[in-house]
């Protein structure tokens, strides 16, 4: 079946360091990818998407690619800010909206001021 | 807007227990999705309804766990003779066109 493999658990970070969580899918078909982020006692929200290989979606700072090549959507920000710890979910769908994500397990990222 | 609403927030049974979880979409939204949380496991996608009918339930446990969505404005997760390891966060959530909006969760805990 269809699924999502983030790399890191953890990650920890300083202030204004470069940041990068790893995301690989494995699809039978062309999927959407997403990026949400999960604050304490939060649901997960939206925080971009892509549609289309090559296609950078983008929100806050944070930034990924659609690489239909290498499965991949990584998620990168170039400055971390101590407000940025959350957990971040990378998640595929298929057919547009109205459908299920399925989701990887997760990164929690934590940055010291 | 309020957003997605879940109602409680904390829940917790005794073992063997009914517990029935309440959610109310976003207004207008189409789809409405349930899913759990939990250390082990993450997120776990349980079941969606779209325009109030069942579309995919392939998550669900196929004993003790079910779902409805009587109206637009609520869906409810009951499960049944709840088991200690049903103990999770459980996420409701709706969505329109594209983007996916969580509500809080319920936190069940079952003793």
């Amino acid at each position: 079946g269809d699924s999502v493999t983030q790399t890191e658990g953890q990650v920890a970070l300083s202030e204004e360091d470069f940041l990068t969580i790893h995301c690989n899918y494995s699809a039978s078909g062309y999927p959407a990818l997403f990026w949400y982020v999960q604050y304490p006692g939060e649901g997960p929200q939206f925080l971009f998407r892509a549609s289309r290989d090559k296609e950078k979606g983008s929100s806050r700072g944070f930034e990924a690619t659609y690489n239909k090549e290498a499965t991949s959507f990584h998620l990168q920000k170039a400055s971390v800010q101590e407000s940025d710890s959350a957990v971040y979910y990378c998640a595929l769908t298929y057919g547009g909206s109205g459908n299920k994500l399925i989701f990887g397990t997760g990164t929690l990222l934590s940055v010291k001021p | 807007n309020a957003g997605v609403i879940q109602t409680p927030r904390h829940k917790v049974t005794g073992k063997g227990q009914e517990a029935t979880l309440w959610c109310e979409p976003i207004s207008g939204h189409s789809a409405v999705f349930w899913y759990r949380q939990t250390i082990v496991q993450g997120l776990e996608f349980l079941t969606y309804f779209r325009n109030q009918a069942p579309i995919d339930d392939s998550g669900m446990p196929k004993e003790r766990f079910s779902a409805q969505m009587p109206n637009q404005s609520h869906s409810t997760l009951k499960i049944q003779s709840t088991q200690p390891q049903d103990s999770a966060v459980y996420l409701c959530a709706s969505s329109l066109l594209g983007e996916v909006f969580f509500g809080k969760g319920t936190r069940l805990t079952v003793v």
